[in-house]
Protein backbone atom coordinates (compact mmCIF):
# COMPACT_ATOMS: atom_id res chain seq x y z
CA UNK A 1 0.00 0.00 0.00
CA UNK A 2 0.95 3.79 -0.06
CA UNK A 3 2.46 5.54 2.80
CA UNK A 4 4.02 8.20 3.86
CA UNK A 5 5.88 9.08 6.16
CA UNK A 6 8.11 11.92 8.13
CA UNK A 7 11.92 11.98 9.01
CA UNK A 8 11.81 13.48 12.40
CA UNK A 9 9.35 13.51 15.10
CA UNK A 10 10.54 16.83 16.60
CA UNK A 11 12.05 19.78 15.51
CA UNK A 12 12.91 23.19 17.71
CA UNK A 13 14.25 26.26 15.89
CA UNK A 14 15.34 29.63 17.12
CA UNK A 15 12.23 32.29 16.46
CA UNK A 16 13.79 33.96 13.01
CA UNK A 17 15.21 30.92 11.76
CA UNK A 18 14.69 29.04 8.74
CA UNK A 19 12.84 25.50 9.25
CA UNK A 20 13.05 22.48 7.08
CA UNK A 21 10.58 19.42 7.55
CA UNK A 22 10.79 16.56 5.39
CA UNK A 23 9.03 13.82 4.01
CA UNK A 24 9.23 10.76 2.35
CA UNK A 25 6.45 8.94 0.26
CA UNK A 26 6.53 5.21 -1.26
CA UNK A 27 4.45 5.88 -4.47
CA UNK A 28 6.35 6.78 -7.23
CA UNK A 29 3.13 7.24 -8.89
CA UNK A 30 2.10 9.95 -6.84
CA UNK A 31 1.29 13.40 -8.82
CA UNK A 32 -0.58 16.02 -5.82
CA UNK A 33 0.95 16.31 -2.32
CA UNK A 34 -0.09 18.50 0.19
CA UNK A 35 1.57 20.40 3.33
CA UNK A 36 -0.69 20.63 6.65
CA UNK A 37 -0.71 22.59 9.99
CA UNK A 38 -2.18 21.00 12.46
CA UNK A 39 -2.53 23.18 15.76
CA UNK A 40 -2.94 22.03 19.24
CA UNK A 41 -6.81 22.18 19.31
CA UNK A 42 -7.76 22.73 15.78
CA UNK A 43 -7.99 21.02 12.55
CA UNK A 44 -5.56 20.45 10.35
CA UNK A 45 -4.58 23.45 7.96
CA UNK A 46 -4.06 23.59 4.20
CA UNK A 47 -0.59 25.14 3.77
CA UNK A 48 0.60 24.99 0.51
CA UNK A 49 0.62 22.04 -2.48
CA UNK A 50 2.29 21.04 -5.12
CA UNK A 51 1.85 18.96 -8.59
CA UNK A 52 4.46 16.23 -9.52
CA UNK A 53 5.29 18.71 -12.83
CA UNK A 54 6.63 21.14 -10.22
CA UNK A 55 10.27 20.83 -8.31
CA UNK A 56 9.39 23.86 -6.19
CA UNK A 57 6.49 25.90 -4.85
CA UNK A 58 6.43 29.14 -3.29
CA UNK A 59 3.96 30.45 -0.83
CA UNK A 60 4.01 32.80 2.25
CA UNK A 61 7.31 32.66 3.56
CA UNK A 62 6.73 28.96 2.79
CA UNK A 63 8.15 26.51 0.23
CA UNK A 64 7.76 23.57 -1.13
CA UNK A 65 10.41 21.32 -2.77
CA UNK A 66 9.91 18.03 -4.41
CA UNK A 67 12.29 15.44 -5.38
CA UNK A 68 10.17 13.06 -7.33
CA UNK A 69 13.82 10.80 -8.01
CA UNK A 70 14.07 9.95 -4.27
CA UNK A 71 10.11 10.59 -3.68
CA UNK A 72 10.87 13.09 -0.72
CA UNK A 73 9.16 16.23 0.30
CA UNK A 74 10.20 19.26 1.82
CA UNK A 75 8.98 22.24 3.43
CA UNK A 76 10.89 25.36 3.97
CA UNK A 77 9.26 28.40 6.35
CA UNK A 78 11.26 31.18 6.57
CA UNK A 79 11.97 33.12 9.16
CA UNK A 80 10.14 31.10 11.95
CA UNK A 81 7.81 32.96 13.78
CA UNK A 82 5.85 31.58 17.32
CA UNK A 83 2.64 31.32 15.73
CA UNK A 84 4.45 28.15 13.60
CA UNK A 85 4.57 26.20 16.38
CA UNK A 86 2.52 23.36 15.40
CA UNK A 87 2.15 19.90 13.71
CA UNK A 88 3.14 19.68 10.28
CA UNK A 89 2.31 16.39 8.40
CA UNK A 90 2.35 15.64 4.26
CA UNK A 91 -0.19 13.68 2.32
CA UNK A 92 -0.31 12.30 -1.18
CA UNK A 93 -2.76 10.57 -3.42
CA UNK A 94 -5.76 8.13 -1.63
CA UNK A 95 -4.52 9.18 2.39
CA UNK A 96 -6.30 7.04 4.32
CA UNK A 97 -3.46 7.47 7.08
CA UNK A 98 -1.77 10.34 8.13
CA UNK A 99 1.59 10.25 9.87
CA UNK A 100 1.84 11.67 13.10
CA UNK A 101 4.02 14.31 11.73
CA UNK A 102 6.76 16.86 12.63
CA UNK A 103 6.46 18.86 15.79
CA UNK A 104 7.49 22.19 14.91
CA UNK A 105 8.67 24.18 18.51
CA UNK A 106 9.72 28.09 18.08
CA UNK A 107 11.85 28.85 21.20
CA UNK A 108 11.87 32.59 21.29
CA UNK B 1 -15.73 32.41 4.88
CA UNK B 2 -17.03 29.33 6.93
CA UNK B 3 -15.32 26.44 4.93
CA UNK B 4 -15.93 23.33 6.73
CA UNK B 5 -18.38 23.65 9.61
CA UNK B 6 -18.85 20.85 12.03
CA UNK B 7 -21.72 20.25 14.81
CA UNK B 8 -21.35 19.35 17.60
CA UNK B 9 -18.08 20.33 18.97
CA UNK B 10 -18.32 18.07 22.01
CA UNK B 11 -20.48 15.05 22.93
CA UNK B 12 -20.59 13.08 25.94
CA UNK B 13 -22.27 9.36 24.93
CA UNK B 14 -23.05 6.24 26.98
CA UNK B 15 -22.29 2.94 25.90
CA UNK B 16 -24.92 1.99 23.09
CA UNK B 17 -26.28 4.99 22.60
CA UNK B 18 -26.45 6.52 18.62
CA UNK B 19 -25.68 9.89 17.44
CA UNK B 20 -25.04 11.34 14.37
CA UNK B 21 -21.87 14.25 13.57
CA UNK B 22 -22.67 16.74 11.10
CA UNK B 23 -20.61 18.23 8.66
CA UNK B 24 -21.19 20.83 5.93
CA UNK B 25 -18.97 22.54 3.59
CA UNK B 26 -19.39 26.11 1.07
CA UNK B 27 -16.73 25.41 -1.45
CA UNK B 28 -18.84 23.34 -3.47
CA UNK B 29 -16.44 20.45 -3.55
CA UNK B 30 -17.12 17.30 -4.68
CA UNK B 31 -15.27 15.07 -2.09
CA UNK B 32 -15.68 14.97 1.52
CA UNK B 33 -13.92 12.98 4.25
CA UNK B 34 -14.61 11.63 7.63
CA UNK B 35 -11.02 11.00 10.02
CA UNK B 36 -10.61 10.12 13.39
CA UNK B 37 -7.13 11.11 15.36
CA UNK B 38 -6.57 9.56 18.31
CA UNK B 39 -3.55 10.69 21.37
CA UNK B 40 -0.63 10.42 19.87
CA UNK B 41 -1.47 9.18 16.35
CA UNK B 42 -2.28 10.42 13.32
CA UNK B 43 -5.19 10.80 11.17
CA UNK B 44 -7.29 7.86 9.79
CA UNK B 45 -10.01 7.79 7.38
CA UNK B 46 -12.70 6.70 8.31
CA UNK B 47 -14.97 7.42 5.57
CA UNK B 48 -15.55 9.12 2.59
CA UNK B 49 -17.44 10.37 -0.56
CA UNK B 50 -16.07 11.36 -3.78
CA UNK B 51 -18.88 13.30 -4.92
CA UNK B 52 -22.83 13.42 -4.43
CA UNK B 53 -24.64 10.36 -4.35
CA UNK B 54 -21.15 7.91 -3.50
CA UNK B 55 -19.23 6.94 -0.33
CA UNK B 56 -16.79 4.39 0.49
CA UNK B 57 -15.08 2.76 3.28
CA UNK B 58 -11.64 3.83 4.86
CA UNK B 59 -9.06 2.45 6.71
CA UNK B 60 -11.22 1.82 10.40
CA UNK B 61 -15.33 1.84 8.79
CA UNK B 62 -16.58 -0.58 11.14
CA UNK B 63 -18.73 0.74 13.98
CA UNK B 64 -19.63 4.05 11.64
CA UNK B 65 -22.59 4.74 8.81
CA UNK B 66 -22.19 7.54 6.49
CA UNK B 67 -24.90 9.58 4.49
CA UNK B 68 -24.18 12.25 1.55
CA UNK B 69 -27.26 14.45 2.05
CA UNK B 70 -26.41 16.70 -0.95
CA UNK B 71 -23.34 18.13 -2.43
CA UNK B 72 -22.92 19.89 1.21
CA UNK B 73 -23.67 17.70 4.01
CA UNK B 74 -21.63 14.73 4.78
CA UNK B 75 -22.74 12.84 8.27
CA UNK B 76 -21.22 10.52 10.36
CA UNK B 77 -23.44 7.96 12.44
CA UNK B 78 -22.49 5.79 15.12
CA UNK B 79 -25.36 3.28 16.09
CA UNK B 80 -24.02 1.57 19.12
CA UNK B 81 -21.20 3.70 20.88
CA UNK B 82 -17.93 1.91 22.30
CA UNK B 83 -15.43 3.35 24.43
CA UNK B 84 -13.36 2.63 21.82
CA UNK B 85 -14.84 5.18 19.42
CA UNK B 86 -14.16 7.72 21.41
CA UNK B 87 -11.90 9.88 19.17
CA UNK B 88 -11.55 13.47 17.94
CA UNK B 89 -13.52 13.30 14.69
CA UNK B 90 -12.80 15.78 11.60
CA UNK B 91 -14.77 16.37 8.54
CA UNK B 92 -13.06 17.38 5.14
CA UNK B 93 -13.76 18.44 1.63
CA UNK B 94 -11.40 18.83 -0.95
CA UNK B 95 -12.40 20.42 -4.86
CA UNK B 96 -10.37 16.92 -6.41
CA UNK B 97 -12.37 14.57 -8.52
CA UNK B 98 -12.67 11.08 -7.90
CA UNK B 99 -9.37 9.47 -9.45
CA UNK B 100 -6.86 11.96 -9.16
CA UNK B 101 -6.46 11.26 -5.97
CA UNK B 102 -8.26 11.88 -2.36
CA UNK B 103 -6.80 14.16 -0.40
CA UNK B 104 -8.45 16.61 1.87
CA UNK B 105 -7.86 19.92 1.15
CA UNK B 106 -9.75 21.61 3.80
CA UNK B 107 -11.16 20.57 7.51
CA UNK B 108 -13.29 21.30 9.93
CA UNK B 109 -12.25 21.74 13.86
CA UNK B 110 -13.26 18.75 14.96
CA UNK B 111 -16.07 16.99 17.44
CA UNK B 112 -14.49 15.69 20.64
CA UNK B 113 -16.36 12.84 21.24
CA UNK B 114 -15.90 10.80 24.83
CA UNK B 115 -18.05 7.54 25.01
CA UNK B 116 -18.27 6.37 28.51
Amino acid sequence: GESVGLHLPTLSVQEGDNSIINCAYSNSASDYFIWYKQESGKGPQFIIDIRSNMDKRQGQRVTVLLNKTVKHLSLQIAATQPGDSAVYFCGTGNQFYFGTGTSLTVIP
Amino acid sequence: NAGVTQTPKFQVLKTGQSMTLQCAQDMNHNSMYWYRQDPGMGLRLIYYSASEGTTDKGEVPNGYNVSRLNKREFSLRLESAAPSQTSVYFCASSELAAGTGFLPQHFGDGTRLSIL
